[in-house]
């Protein structure tokens, strides 16, 4: 099954203590992201990948790292966690990052609920 | 830089009766893609619907239809005899059309809660 895997899907931290939340795609896409989901907000890009090695900044990347090593795997990193980090996190990929054509659908994840104390 | 307003936080519907969901974009840009997402409870992203910015034609599948008035900025999706299924939050989304420096970056909305009621 075609899928986008993320894990934790939920966890409870404490500041300062560094997680990783994993991603990570079975249908060979290039392009991958990180959202992070606030009340009122919406979605919100924090990191995207348009294929292996390459990786680049979003709309709200403070806090965050990403590396992209394999192409089926995008890990969100958060070295130092802070309260304002609590939040609902979605992985999303899609084949290519041509936007908005058939090969630039993305597919997400079921969200990592993360809550920083 | 583009912005997707839902001007509505929550909405509730009775069952088998429609309802529709406004949405407002700002942007300079000239080609694009709108979509519509469904969040149920289980928190899954659900793409409900697509509209290409280049195209008159209003997008419909099944029960979902929308109404794109390009020159407004406005994108309103229409749900048609409502099923407690539906229940859900409802995103509206924005993105530039093309090979770009953000790849398939979504500009998000804040969202939408639906409740059908019995």
């Amino acid at each position: 099954e075609a899928q986008v895997t993320q894990n934790p899907r939920y966890l409870i931290t404490v500041t300062g203590k560094k997680l990783t939340v994993t991603c990570s795609q079975n249908m060979n896409h290039e392009y991958m992201s990180w959202y992070r989901q606030d009340p009122g907000l919406g979605l919100r890009q924090i990191y995207y990948s348009m294929n292996v090695e390459v990786t680049d900044k979003g709309d709200v990347p403070e806090g965050y790292k990403v590396s992209r090593k394999e192409k089926r795997n995008f890990p969100l990193i958060l070295e130092s966690p802070s309260p304002n980090q609590t939040s609902l996190y979605f992985c999303a990929s899609s084949l290519s990052g041509l936007a908005g054509g058939p090969s630039g659908e993305l597919f997400f994840g079921e969200g990592s609920r993360l809550t920083v104390l | 830089a583009q912005t997707v307003t839902q001007s509505q936080p929550e909405m509730s519907v009775q069952e088998a009766e429609t309802v529709t969901l406004s949405c407002t974009y700002d942007t300079s840009e000239n080609n694009y893609y709108l979509f519509w997402y469904k969040q149920p409870p289980s928190r899954q992203m659900i793409l409900v619907i697509r509209q290409e910015a280049y195209k008159q034609q209003n997008a419909t599948e099944n029960r979902f239809s929308v109404n794109f008035q390009k020159a407004a900025k406005s994108f309103s999706l229409k749900i048609s005899d409502s099923q407690l299924g539906d229940t859900a939050m409802y995103f509206c989304a924005f993105m530039k059309r093309g090979l770009n420096n953000a790849g398939n970056m979504l500009t998000f909305g804040g969202g939408t809660r639906l409740m059908v009621k019995p």
